[in-house]
């Protein structure tokens, strides 16, 4: 089963600790994406990035940060300044299109709890 | 300001039933709308996009610019059916997405 894989699964951080999330794909996809999935909240966008060594913050950026050294991997970093860590977070890829309707594919997710 | 509104957090239908599940967007712009879908213990997935104009699983939707909306229909709904949906709104160029708050599905036997 390629395509795009999270790990670990699940993750548990003591406070003050940080704690990096990998997101791995074989798609060649450009674009890769880190959500976080809170209930009843949806999915809300950390960071993303288009090309490799650059990224973009997204709408709830802080307290984490990321990098793109490499096409396959865009690995997550939560941060002690990250005020409510626990939850499940999501990475996804896709084909960069500035113009047309694009899938994004998506993780199977970790899940971060603070202890 | 770009954001999705999906007003139910749970619908709960029989089986047989038909089932709407709303979707409100609100985007200056042309937009580009998607329906997602997760399964129980599976990943988010892709159910269909407005361009296509396309049928998946019997589930269709519909652009309607005047009432900005995206509403997801299917006139018989299926147990298999249950799962946790999220429309989205694909914002400008950048290829970002905005996800609605997502609407759990139950379709009882």
């Amino acid at each position: 089963d390629g395509g795009i894989t999270q790990s670990p699964k699940y993750l548990f951080r003591k406070e003050g600790q940080n704690v990096t999330l990998s997101c791995e794909q074989n798609l060649n996809h450009d674009a890769m994406y880190w959500y976080r999935q809170d209930p009843g909240q949806g999915l809300r966008l950390i960071y993303y990035s288009q090309i490799v060594n650059d990224f973009q913050k997204g709408d709830i950026a802080e307290g984490y940060s990321v990098s793109r050294e490499k096409k396959e991997s865009f690995p997550l970093t939560v941060t002690s300044a990250q005020k409510n860590p626990t939850a499940f977070y999501l990475c996804a890829s896709s084909i960069f299109s500035g113009t047309g309707g694009n899938e994004q594919f998506f993780g199977p997710g970790t899940r971060l709890t603070v202890l | 300001a770009q954001r999705v509104t999906q007003p139910e957090k749970l619908l709960s239908v029989f089986k047989g039933a038909p089932v709407e599940l709303k979707c409100n967007y609100s985007y200056s712009g042309s937009p580009e709308l998607f329906w997602y879908v997760q399964y129980s213990r599976q990943r988010l997935q892709l159910l269909l996009r407005h361009i296509s104009r396309e049928s998946i699983k019997g589930f269709t939707a519909d652009l309607n610019k005047g009432e900005t909306s995206f509403h997801l229909k299917k006139p018989f709904a299926q147990e298999e059916d249950s799962a946790m949906y999220y429309c989205a709104l694909k914002a400008g160029n950048t290829g970002k997405l905005i996800f609605g708050q997502g609407t759990t599905l139950q379709v009882k036997p």
